[in-house]
């Protein structure tokens, strides 16, 4: 069983788009949700954080929209670039470090 | 520099014949854990230590070992190999963070595992 949800499996946009990644969980023990920016042939690279008793969190054109009550979360990624198509996997921690990811959303930004 | 290190990257291998994929980071991180992914799957957590002769269980221990001698080393071990084992691997490692909560930071390469 899936723990969290990431849609849209695919997503592809023009330069300069936000291109919106939105991940669903239902524990609530969860205290720690992860980004991760994959190439190919590389392993995944953290990219932006988010604790639950925070609503937003903004690193550079990243952003983290986080719903507590809705249980949901998600990733905008501010004026694309070609260089931003990648995969991205959303995680989130359990209280005693183990972590669940994603299925992943291969991005696409079309120059 | 600030590196987790895999060897090997590629392996093919046959069924039921051990292998070890090594992980080594140079951060002097005290936790450190192992990954597979497969298409449609995402990453899934195998097991982690949260220090030298600690380990856990992640979500997917079947058929799988490893050990924590040290710090910095982190090998996964198959001691029988299955074909359903063919994927991607990859070690992590991080620091904590306050509590004693992983922030899983830094990856490693990846391992790519083949059992025919």
């Amino acid at each position: 069983q899936q723990q969290v949800k990431q849609s849209p499996q695919s997503l592809i946009v023009q330069k300069g788009g936000i291109p919106i990644i939105n991940c669903a969980y239902e524990n609530t023990a969860f205290d720690y949700f992860p980004w991760y920016q994959q190439f190919p042939g590389k392993g995944p690279a953290l990219l932006i954080a988010i604790r639950p008793d925070v609503s937003e969190k903004k690193e550079g054109r990243f952003t983290i929209s986080f719903n507590k009550s809705a249980k949901q979360f998600s990733l905008h990624i501010m004026d694309s670039q070609p260089g931003d198509s990648a995969t991205y996997f959303c995680a989130a921690r359990r209280a005693g470090n183990q972590f669940y990811f994603g299925t992943g959303t291969s991005l696409t930004v079309i120059p | 520099e600030a590196q987790v290190t895999q060897n090997p990257r590629y392996l093919i291998t046959v069924t039921g014949k051990k292998l070890t994929v090594t992980c080594s980071q140079n951060m002097n991180h005290e936790y450190m854990s192992w990954y597979r992914q497969d298409p449609g799957l995402g990453l899934r957590q195998i097991y982690y230590s949260m220090n030298v002769e600690v380990t856990d269980k992640g979500d997917v221990p079947e058929g799988y070992k490893v050990s924590r001698k040290e710090k910095r080393n982190f090998p996964l071990i198959l001691e029988s190999p299955s074909p359903n084992q063919t994927s991607l691997y990859f070690c992590a490692s991080s620091s904590f963070s306050g509590s004693r909560r992983a922030t899983e930071a830094f990856f490693g390469q990846g391992t790519r595992l083949t059992v025919v």
